[in-house]
């Protein structure tokens, strides 16, 4: 079985500070773990995905994540936020031999102030 | 370059009424999905089929009926509108990656539905 859980509804942060959104993961197999982000009234977009190869992963926007095993942690971070990264994150686990269907996190709502 | 089209964008139901959402992509996906997302619920998951004649239930399929005829199209059902039913409906479909798992999920801009 897999889950995961975004520990954090909503981060606030200041334009130019680091973005820190955490998630943790359970599963019983190999986990895909991806970030996705949604602006408001529009579809969702993957930022990121660890397909376990390198455990440190670089996505679009200047975005990255660590996946830590020991830790079963799959936080996102980028050292300096833009006005334009205010939105809603999701961190999703699938498993690699196991049910194939992707589980979502309830969701982290960013927001940047000037 | 379409990627997953979803229609319509915008609908209002009476209770009772039902419907049909369309969805269709082109990257000959074998895994397509539908979720409903709601106000601090995240992604829901309701119906999922992992390739054509093969449909399955996800977390909450109560009022939804799906069919797979094709590998493109994967329509959702909304069998008799309720209240409790208003929602954004994505679609959204994904491939077997080289390590067996799904790969990522491309989704559609969305469908907004109110059920009056």
């Amino acid at each position: 079985a897999q889950s995961v859980t975004q520990l954090d509804s909503h981060v606030s942060v200041s334009e130019g500070t680091p973005v820190l959104l955490r998630c943790n993961y359970s599963s019983s197999y190999s986990p895909s773990l991806f970030w996705y982000v949604q602006h408001p009234n529009k579809g969702l977009q993957l930022l990121l995905k660890y397909t376990s190869a390198a455990t440190l992963v670089k996505g679009i926007n200047g975005f990255e994540a660590e996946f830590k095993k020991s830790e079963t942690s799959f936080h996102l971070t980028k050292p300096s936020a833009h006005m334009s990264d205010a939105a809603e994150y999701f961190c999703v686990v699938s498993e690699i031999g196991g049910s194939y269907i992707p589980t979502f996190g309830r969701g982290t709502s960013l927001i940047v102030h000037p | 370059n379409a990627g997953v089209t979803q229609t319509p964008k915008f609908q209002v139901l009476k209770t009772g009424q039902s419907m049909t959402l369309q969805c269709a992509q082109d990257m000959n996906h074998e895994y397509m999905s539908w979720y409903r997302q709601d106000p601090g619920m995240g992604l829901r998951l309701i119906h999922y089929s992992v390739g054509a004649g093969i449909t399955d239930q996800g977390e909450v399929p109560n009022g939804y009926n799906v069919s797979r005829s094709t590998t493109e199209d994967f329509p959702l059902r909304l069998l008799s509108a309720a209240p409790s039913q208003t929602s954004v409906y994505f679609c959204a479909s994904s491939y077997s990656d080289l390590t067996g798992g799904t790969g990522e999920l491309f989704f559609g801009e969305g469908s907004r539905l109110t059920v009056l």
